[in-house]
């Protein structure tokens, strides 16, 4: 079946500092859509990506879908400690059902 | 505008019993989809309902099952619950357009099995 992976799994960066998480599918997807999930809480839908090689931007952030449309990023530009949280990327293949990766656990230390 | 809600918020049940989660969707969505969320995991897809009728379905024991009513809201159904079946389960509810439409997650379910 699909699967969906995410490096780094952890990442601890000092306030200011750029992060960066990888996604890799098994198989090519219809879409890509993210997800920040903060400790204790549910994931919050942030974007979907659609088209191969598109990029989108929301203020410190900067998403990206690969031109085969089997990987994605998410870049955090000048990190906060409000950025702090697991970010999921979800695709799918076909059909309604979403597979989640495995998530990037982000820490941002003052 | 009411987003996702599901109930109860906690849960603690002893292994072999049975547990009915609930969920009310966003108002205007249609479909309703069921995740399950281990400590430290990314959500596990478990099923979708769309018109009242269960349309797919993740890697799940016939344990779990649900149920979606006329006004949208869902049932998850798990039966002789097992310790592993410990875990966050949420609710996601969005509009049928075809492939991939973007899901609204409720604050889920903690269920704790003993």
């Amino acid at each position: 079946g699909q699967q969906v992976m995410q490096i780094p799994q952890y990442q601890h960066v000092q306030e200011g500092e750029d992060f960066t998480t990888y996604c890799n599918s098994s198989t090519t997807l219809s879409n890509i859509q993210w997800y920040k999930q903060r400790p204790g809480g549910h994931p919050v839908f942030l974007i979907q990506l659609v088209k191969s090689g598109e990029v989108k931007k929301q203020k410190r952030l900067t998403f990206q879908f690969g031109e085969a449309k089997k990987n994605s990023s998410l870049h955090i530009t000048a990190t906060q400690t409000t950025d702090v949280g697991t970010y999921f990327c979800a695709g799918t293949g076909g059909g309604n059902k979403l597979t989640f990766g495995t998530g990037t656990q982000l820490k941002v230390e003052l | 505008d009411a987003g996702v809600t599901q109930s109860p918020t906690h849960l603690i049940k002893t292994r072999g019993q049975q547990v009915t989660l609930r969920c009310s969707p966003k108002s205007g969505h249609d479909t309703v989809s069921w995740y399950q969320q281990a400590l430290g995991q990314g959500p596990q897809f478990i099923f979708q309902y769309y018109e009242e009728e269960e349309r797919q379905r993740g890697n799940f024991p016939d344990r779990f099952s649900g149920h979606q009513f006329p006004n949208y809201s869902s049932e998850l159904n798990v039966n002789a619950l097992l310790l592993g079946d410990s875990a966050l389960y949420l609710c996601a509810s969005s509009l049928l357009r075809g492939k991939g439409e973007t899901q609204y997650f409720g604050p889920g379910t903690r269920l704790l099995v003993l």
